[in-house]
């Protein structure tokens, strides 16, 4: 089955700073690729996504690219904020041929500071 | 919408006891997904549901657990009898897939931390 390897497991950077997520995953079947936000007590909400007929997509401060020939994703936030911090997850789907089914990364704790 | 809505928020219960966790889907929606969340295994599919038939289950732990969806609006994860090791939190989430190739987003519910002592 699909496999999802995401680092790094933490995260620290400045307010102001831009924070970058990477992403492998292993199967080259695979063509949607979403990013989830979790915060404390909540559960995980939808952010940005990219399919694999793109290779860039970007919404105001938070971008993702896409290397479908090294099977990676990356996720771009730039000018962080303090309420950017929470858990970042990415994922990986075979799309409606794979029943929609969404294998998730091991989440990439973020932390803005001050 | 109210979005993904799950009760209860939080279970307390002994070991040995049978434990019910529902769901109720954004409307509209025909895929349902059972997810768990522990520190150690991180994000977990359970089993997942397309317009209320169960499609795949092999994730699910083992034969204590089961999983029903009796019509659009609503699913029940259930664990008959619980374990210690069973404590997590469970999410639900829904997605509406309208076609083609590629993948859609989920909607996740807000969980139910499940502790089992």
């Amino acid at each position: 089955g699909e496999n999802v390897e995401q680092h790094p497991s933490t995260l620290s950077v400045q307010e102001g700073d831009s924070a970058v997520i990477k992403c492998t995953y292993s199967d080259s079947a695979s063509n949607y690729f979403p990013w989830y936000k979790q915060e404390l007590g909540k559960g995980p909400q939808l952010i940005i996504d990219i399919r694999s007929n793109v290779g860039e997509k970007k919404d105001q401060r938070i971008a993702v690219t896409l290397n479908k020939t090294a099977k990676h994703f990356s996720l771009h936030i730039t000018e962080t904020q303090p309420e950017d911090s929470a858990v970042y997850f990415c994922a990986a789907s075979k799309g409606t041929g794979g029943g929609n089914k969404l294998t998730f990364g091991t989440g990439t704790q973020l932390k803005v500071e001050l | 919408d109210a979005g993904v809505i799950q009760s209860p928020r939080h279970e307390v219960t002994e070991m040995g006891q049978e434990v019910t966790l529902r769901c109720k889907p954004i409307s509209g929606h025909n895929s349902l997904f059972w997810y768990r969340q522990t520190m150690m295994r991180g994000l977990e599919l359970l089993i997942y549901f397309n317009n209320n038939v169960p499609i795949d289950d092999s994730g699910m732990p083992e034969d204590r657990f089961s999983a029903k969806m009796p019509n659009a609006s609503f699913s029940t994860l259930k664990i008959q009898p619980s374990e210690p090791r069973d404590s997590a939190v469970y999410f639900c989430a829904s997605s509406l897939v309208t076609g083609g190739q590629s993948g859609y987003g989920y909607t996740f519910g807000s969980g139910t931390r499940l502790t089992i002592v």
